[in-house]
């Protein structure tokens, strides 16, 4: 157990919906990262928070949002859905906010269906 | 931006061999290198890591390499098992994680 938190697990949803992941990073991690990883695919970055504000983003659509939140969870907003949004979402934690970071940490993920 | 190259995309070895992949990277502020096991529908897991004041770390039958001139490193797996067969990812953080595309690496029986 990695001690980062992800929900749901598995969600089926129809094209054109809007879901919400939701992430709880590690105790004492401020930063907090989202993956994107299509089947057979690499970890495609998405965007990451560092105690509450965007530090970067990577590959992410316009029609993705994500916020992390004074408790330091954070929730990744995938709207006007489509069937190659079908993935694994992966959230990770860090102590820091990369440069004095440390190791990254995954959760177990939440795969979303899209039919 | 950080761009780390992973070969190869696949690897097929006998049980008992050893296995290496490398990764190249293109930053020179890269200062930190884990290497990430993934099984089939499961988290990426770190097995081990090195810093950029390291040039070798082993941790029983894996070890890691870095060579900051060629800004290349390597993950070495001895005396392999099947349950060592999963995707591979190695990465470099210079002030963001960057990814290789992985290794599926499969140990054959």
């Amino acid at each position: 157990d990695s001690g980062v938190t992800q929900t749901p697990k598995h969600l089926i949803t129809a094209t054109g919906q809007r879901v919400t992941l939701r992430c709880s990073p590690r105790s004492g991690d401020l930063s907090v990262y989202w993956y994107q990883q299509s089947l057979d695919q690499g970890l495609q970055f998405l965007i990451q928070y560092y105690n509450g504000e965007e530090r970067a983003k990577g590959n992410i659509l316009e029609r993705f949002s994500a916020q992390q939140f004074p408790d330091l969870h954070s929730e990744l907003n995938l709207s006007s859905l489509e069937l190659g949004d079908s993935a694994l979402y992966f959230c990770a934690s860090s102590v820091g906010q990369g440069i004095t970071g440390n190791t990254i940490y995954f959760g177990e993920g939440s795969w979303l269906t899209v039919v | 931006g950080e761009n780390v190259e992973q070969h190869p995309s696949t690897l097929s070895v006998q049980e008992g061999d050893s296995a290496v992949i490398k990764c190249t990277y293109s930053d020179s502020a890269s200062n930190y290198f884990p290497w990430y096991k993934q099984e089939l529908g499961k988290r990426p897991q770190l097995i081990i890591d090195i810093r950029s004041n390291v040039g070798e770390k082993k941790d029983q039958r894996i070890a890691v390499t870095l060579n900051k001139t060629a800004k290349h490193f390597s993950l070495h797996i001895t005396e392999t098992q099947p349950e060592d067969s999963a995707v591979y990812f190695c990465a470099a953080r210079d002030n963001q994680f960057y990814f290789g595309t992985g290794t599926s690496l499969t140990v054959i029986p």
